[in-house]
């Protein structure tokens, strides 16, 4: 079975670009997450995917901040325009369900953002 | 607003010593809790979990156990091996929220 892929793995650009992260999630999982893992501390959710629909965006900073998920399968995840502080992993996960009961998220190896 | 913490950002252990590590959490609402293990460049994968009605779950060298009144979790590894040196994350999930809560992680380093 195929894992969660994302690209590019590494990105580096100058503050005020904008940059663009995709994820594609395991067949068949319905709902897809993006984290941000700043160095030093655990994944925070910015935004979660039940099909195409968001179920989570609460700690999205949307002044910069879009994602999207055409047809309930790829997602990107884009910032416009980038700071310093979003030097970061970005992680996709999926997982079959998600909902009120706990479904197994598998993650993607994740894209290192330096922004300079 | 950090609702799940390991105070240990690193631990050194021999190999074939037992590794332990530690995560509290703060909101009692919280219903399963799980460990991650990630390696360097690649995503955290699923270690081992356990639901807040139990309070130990045991898959061959892992243990977690679960003290709710404490709000508090550990993992024991038994005997540690080199290759399960990483860094390890807990991470808690509660219905009201539909959200994981991850910890800031433990580097574990095991030595031969």
């Amino acid at each position: 079975e195929a894992g969660v892929a994302q690209s590019p793995r590494y990105k580096i650009i100058e503050k005020r670009q904008s940059v663009a992260f995709w994820c594609n999630p395991i067949s068949g999982h319905a709902t897809l997450y993006w984290y941000q893992q700043i160095l030093g501390q655990g994944p925070k959710l910015l935004i979660q995917f039940q099909n195409n629909g968001v179920v989570d965006d609460s700690q999205l900073p949307k002044d910069r901040f879009s994602a999207e998920r055409l047809k309930g399968v790829d997602s990107t995840l884009k910032i416009q325009p980038a700071k310093l502080e979003d030097s970061a992993v970005y992680l996709c996960a999926s997982s079959f369900a998600s909902g009120t009961t706990y479904n197994e998220q598998f993650f993607g190896p994740g894209t290192r953002l330096t922004v300079l | 607003d950090q609702q799940v913490k390991q105070n240990s950002p690193s631990l050194s252990v021999q190999e074939g010593r037992i590794s332990i590590l530690n995560c509290d959490y703060t909101n009692s609402m919280f219903d399963y809790f799980l460990w991650y293990k990630k390696y360097p460049a690649e995503g955290p994968t699923f270690l081992i979990s356990i639901s807040s009605i139990k309070d130990k779950n045991e898959d061959g060298r892992f243990t977690v156990f679960l003290n709710k009144s404490a709000k508090h979790l550990s993992l024991h590894i038994v005997p540690s091996q080199p290759g399960d040196s990483a860094v390890y994350f807990c991470a808690a999930f509660g219905n009201t929220g539909n959200q994981f809560y991850f910890g800031t992680g433990t580097s574990l380093t095991v030595i031969p």
